[in-house]
């Protein structure tokens, strides 16, 4: 089966600074890679998501970049602020959709004002 | 814009209750999902259904049991709590097989 890992589990940075997070998947048949953020008390919400057939997508502040050779896609928050401190969870679907998602284990984003 | 409603919100069981969670979407969409999120593991599939009248197995199955008698409802249902399953539950919804999951704000259920 699908295996997703997530690093770092923790970022601090400072407000204004740019902040990374990154993802391998191991099944080659994994095709979308959707990003969640999530708020303290709150339940996910897609931010940002990447199908197999583009290397990079952009949305303000946010990026997304996927390698499909070496299996590793990574999320870019640029000028970070405070309102951008949460968990971040990344996710490999393939056609089987969310019936067969794999999520990571996410990461806490903090931003220090 | 409601979205994705669970209720309850919070919630208290003794070893050995049962418990109906509920959630409802108003999306009309056809896929609807109920997750479990643990420390440290991300979340994990318990069942999911792809329309009105199915349901089937996810990851993390055992101890829990689904129903979609409606196709805006998907009801996960403990038959006998055990504290393993002290948790955070998320339902969600999706159009469409590999597009965005529209999640609840969770219910936290703790057995004790």
């Amino acid at each position: 089966g699908e295996n997703v890992e997530q690093h770092p589990s923790t970022l601090s940075v400072q407000e204004g600074d740019s902040a990374v997070i990154k993802c391998t998947y191991s099944d080659s048949a994994s095709n979308y890679f959707p990003w969640y953020k999530q708020e303290l008390g709150k339940g996910p919400q897609l931010i940002i998501d990447i199908r197999s057939n583009v290397g990079e997508k952009k949305d303000q502040r946010i990026a997304v970049t996927l390698n499909k050779t070496a299996k590793h896609f990574s999320l870019h928050i640029t000028e970070t602020q405070p309102e951008d401190s949460a968990v971040y969870f990344c996710a490999a679907l393939n056609s089987g959709g969310y019936q067969k998602v794999t999520f990571g284990t996410g990461t806490k984003l903090q931003v220090i004002p | 814009n409601a979205g994705v409603t669970q209720t309850p919100k919070f919630r208290v069981l003794k070893t050995g209750q049962s418990m109906t969670l509920l959630c409802a979407q108003d999306m009309n969409h056809e896929y609807m999902y109920w997750y479990r999120q643990d420390p440290g593991m991300g979340l994990r599939l318990i069942h999911y259904s792809v329309g009105e009248g199915t349901t089937a197995k996810g990851e993390v199955p055992d101890g829990y049991n689904v129903s979609r008698l409606k196709k805006q409802n998907f009801l996960l249902g403990l038959e006998s709590a055990a504290p393993s399953q002290t948790s955070v539950y998320f339902c969600a919804s999706s159009g469409e097989m590999n597009t965005e999951a529209f999640f609840g704000q969770g219910t936290r259920l703790t057995v004790v």
